[in-house]
Parts: C-alpha cells; structure tokens; sequence
C-alpha cells in the first residue's frame, strides 16, 4: 500500500513564528485534505488541496493564516502563519489512495506542534 | 451540518472482554470508516463500511446506512487495543470529506 509521510513528526516553536509541514504520498492522487486535531479533541477539516488551483478552505480556517501549496500529484504543504498556543495541534494529511472518489480515505502520521 | 455522535465516551475494560462502541449520525452519508488512534497519535485505519458487516481478525463492524448507525465490535480485547476508536462519515456531495466524531477512549488493563 502507498507511503503517507509528513515532515516534521513534531516540533516546539516560539510565538509569533511560522512553520510549514510536508506531506509526500509515494502515488499520485488527485485530492490531499488537511486536517487539525487539538488537544484532547476530535480531527476538524481545514482545508483541500487541489494540484494546479488554490487551496478550498472549511469555515473557519482562511488561507492568511493557513497558506497550503500543491504543487504536483504528490506533494502538498500547510504553513501555519503567525502561531500563538492555541495553535498547538497535531496537522494530518489524508488522502484518498483509490483516487476514484467516495474512496477509504489514509492518513499520515501526523505533525505534532507545541507552540510556546 | 450533519452530527456524529459516538458512545461510550470513555471505557475501560479488563484485557480479555468484549465490548461495542457505537456511533450515530444524523443525515445519509457516502460512506463511514472507523479507524484507531494510537498513543503516539497515528492513526489506523480500520474499516471502510458504508453498510453492511466486515470483519477483521478480533475486531468487526456493522453499518446500518438506513437506520443510521454503525457499530464496533471488539472481542477478547487486548493491551494494544487502547487508544481512541473515531468513527467518520464523509458526507454526500462532499467527496473525501469526513466529519469525525468526538471518539471513544478505550483503556484495556492487565
């Protein structure tokens, strides 16, 4: 089955700083999603990537402060810009690896933010 | 929007039991997956189970789209078992899309 990796697993960072996270799929697929899962709580949609047109965000994320790329069928990043505490999150990509929609849906491991 | 609804919130049993967790939904979805997060926050993908009843070594799940409602069986629970089971709708018109539920928190002792 395809390879999910995200980089970095985990990291701390300071105030006021941002941070991009990589999601690389060993398949091209034609939808990425990024989802946030806060601590304690369930995962929340933030945003789908789509490969050549901008980012289709959920309500209550917009892209000044979660700037996604997608540059090719592979790859896709999520920035989270100006971070502040309550931006410590675990940021997963999913994917759907059958790419032919109403698909099972995988995740990455996740990148686990602590912002101080 | 549509509500996901799982039950028990938390749950504890003895390593060797058996148990159900459920979860409920409020409109008609395009398909539901369970899937098991981990200690170290990865998670697993269990079943992909719009209707019907699958099953995978001790676990097993049964979807009821008409009524509403899947659930979870985890027989001769182990250790390992622990962590939090979510289940997922992805709703219609809304391709890979999930609207997860607030999880189950299955602890499993010795």
């Amino acid at each position: 089955s395809a390879v999910i990796s995200q980089k970095p697993s985990r990291d701390i960072c300071q105030r006021g700083t941002s941070l991009t996270i990589q999601c690389q799929v060993d398949s091209q697929v034609t939808m990425m999603f990024w989802y946030r899962q806060q601590p304690g709580q369930s995962l929340t949609l933030i945003a789908t990537a789509n490969q050549g047109s901008e980012a289709t965000y959920e309500s209550g994320f917009v892209i000044d402060k979660f700037p996604i790329s997608r540059p090719n069928l592979t790859f896709s990043t999520l920035t989270v810009s100006n971070m502040s505490p309550e931006d410590s999150s675990i940021y997963l990509c999913s994917v759907d690896l059958a790419g032919s929609g109403t698909g099972e849906l995988f995740f990455g491991e996740g990148s686990r933010l602590t912002v101080l | 929007g549509i509500q996901v609804e799982q039950s028990p919130p938390d749950l504890i049993l003895q390593e060797g039991a058996n148990s159900t967790l459920r979860c409920n939904f409020s409109d008609s979805v395009n398909n539901l997956q369970w899937f098991h997060q981990n200690p170290w926050g990865q998670l697993i993908n269990l079943f992909y189970i719009p209707s019907g009843t699958k099953q995978n070594g001790r676990l097993s799940a049964t979807t009821v789209a008409t009524e509403r409602y899947s659930l979870l069986y985890i027989s001769s629970s182990q250790t390992t078992d622990s962590g939090v089971y979510f289940c997922a709708v992805e709703l219609r018109d809304s391709w890979g899309k999930l609207q997860f539920g607030a999880g189950t928190q299955v602890v499993v002792t010795p």
